[in-house]
């Protein structure tokens, strides 16, 4: 099956700055990754995807890069904030049904 | 829309004992995943429910079993507690199985804490 490997687990920057998550997964046929942000005690909530005929998607202060041929995907967020910190996982849909196959997390912490 | 609910919120059990979670899709989302999610670790997905069909299963053993009903909710159902089952178990919804369209968003419910003592 799948694998996703996601780095780094943690990621400290000072607010304003940018954050930069990265992922790599397995699976050649995978064609969906969304990313999912979960602040602590709640649900995982999802902030963005993209789709394997995608190279890039941006979504206000949020980004996400798709390089196929690496198999390797990026989340990017500008002029971060305090309210930013959370744990964001990273996730792709192999080629099987619709289980999504999640990276291990990186809990992001934005200092004012 | 009411999102993703499950219930309970926490549970307590022993070792040994049987547990069973409940979870009630978005309206209109016809498909079910359940997820457990070990503290520190992303979600890893035990089954995926369809039309009350199960249409996958992950890597979990035989303890573990789910079913779907006519109107979408499911249980999930785990025997024989055993202390490494202790976990925050997601239920997630989507409207149709990936195989009908690639791009099926799955929303998450709050979970349930299980604590296995």
């Amino acid at each position: 099956g799948e694998n996703v490997e996601q780095h780094p687990s943690t990621l400290s920057v000072q607010e304003g700055d940018s954050a930069v998550i990265k992922c790599t997964y397995s699976d050649s046929a995978s064609n969906y990754f969304p990313w999912y942000k979960q602040e602590l005690g709640k649900r995982p909530q999802l902030i963005i995807d993209i789709r394997s005929n995608v190279g890039e998607k941006k979504d206000q202060r949020i980004a996400v890069t798709l390089n196929k041929t690496a198999k390797h995907f990026s989340l990017h967020i500008t002029e971060t904030q305090p309210e930013d910190s959370a744990v964001y996982f990273c996730a792709g849909r192999g080629s099987t049904l619709g289980r999504l196959y999640f990276g291990r997390g990186t809990q992001l912490t934005v200092w004012p | 829309d009411a999102g993703v609910t499950q219930s309970p919120t926490h549970l307590i059990k022993t070792r040994g004992q049987q547990v069973t979670l409940r979870c009630s899709p978005i309206s209109g989302h016809k498909s079910v995943s359940w997820y457990q999610q070990v503290l520190g670790q992303g979600p890893q997905f035990i089954f995926q429910y369809y039309e009350k069909e199960e249409r996958g299963r992950g890597n979990f053993p035989d303890r573990f079993s789910a079913r779907q009903f006519p109107n979408y909710s499911s249980e999930l159902n785990v025997n024989a507690l055993l202390l490494g089952d202790s976990a925050l178990y997601l239920c997630a919804s989507s409207k149709l199985l990936a195989g009908e369209t690639s791009y099926n968003e799955q929303f998450f419910g709050p979970g349930t804490r299980l604590t296995v003592l």
